[in-house]
């Protein structure tokens, strides 16, 4: 497995307003995931971040919304642009270790827009 | 395209008592299977998974769980459960390497 990251844990926004929120893992890896747990609900797959190359949006999701970067390795950030409170969710980073599509999750960020 | 069914959305059992989780899926190809938990204000941690092999595949912490190829089911089962077990388990299946969730079962375990 590895250790995973996430901030912030948790943030109140304003609704318009932009959120980043940062993912490091202890260890290189290829593939990266960002989901989202909107309240009471399984988690819904927003895009797939490969190191040097754009991310993989999942239908629904568009990256005007949701820009994600992935500078190396180790490193995401997804970003919640224009937020509405519809965007009030868990925000969680994955990654791929070991193959077959095994994945190992981050702590994730409870975000609350007002 | 690949989906996963969480028949039962809450669990409700009494401590020491055995408890089954069930999970369907229905896929086109052949798939890997996994249960992850997510303990109440916390991430996802993987739980087990069904890769290829032995059908039946254990979890240190006293968690099995069997793929059934021709019911198409990875049901998780405990035989005797703990107040610190309640969580939310998720069943998920993968495919082009992206997992797919079902819905979850609350597991509520009580004295």
């Amino acid at each position: 497995s590895a250790v995973i990251s996430q901030k912030p844990s948790r943030d109140i926004c304003q609704r318009g307003t932009s959120l980043t929120i940062q993912c490091q893992v202890d260890s290189q890896v290829t593939m990266m995931f960002w989901y989202r747990q909107q309240p009471g609900q399984s988690l819904t797959l927003i895009a797939t971040a490969n190191q040097g190359s754009e991310a993989t949006y999942e239908s629904g999701f568009v990256i005007d919304k949701f820009p994600i970067s992935r500078p190396n390795l180790t490193f995401s950030t997804l970003t919640v642009s224009n937020m509405s409170p519809e965007d009030s969710s868990i925000y969680l980073c994955s990654v791929e270790i070991g193959g077959a599509d095994t994945q190992y999750f981050g702590p994730g960020t409870r975000l609350t827009v007002l | 395209a690949q989906s996963v069914t969480q028949l039962d959305s809450q669990v409700p059992v009494f401590e020491e008592a055995p408890v089954e989780l069930r999970c369907n899926y229905s896929s086109s190809v052949s798939v890997y299977l996994f249960w992850y938990v997510q303990y109440p204000n916390q991430g996802l941690q993987l739980l087990l998974k069904y890769l290829s092999g032995s059908t039946l595949v254990e979890s240190i912490n006293g968690f099995e769980a069997e793929f059934n190829k021709s019911q198409t089911s990875f049901h998780l089962r405990k035989p005797s459960v703990h107040i610190s077990d309640t969580a939310e388990y998720f069943c998920a299946v993968s495919g082009f390497q992206k997992l797919v969730f079902g819905t979850g079962t609350r597991l509520l375990v009580s004295p």
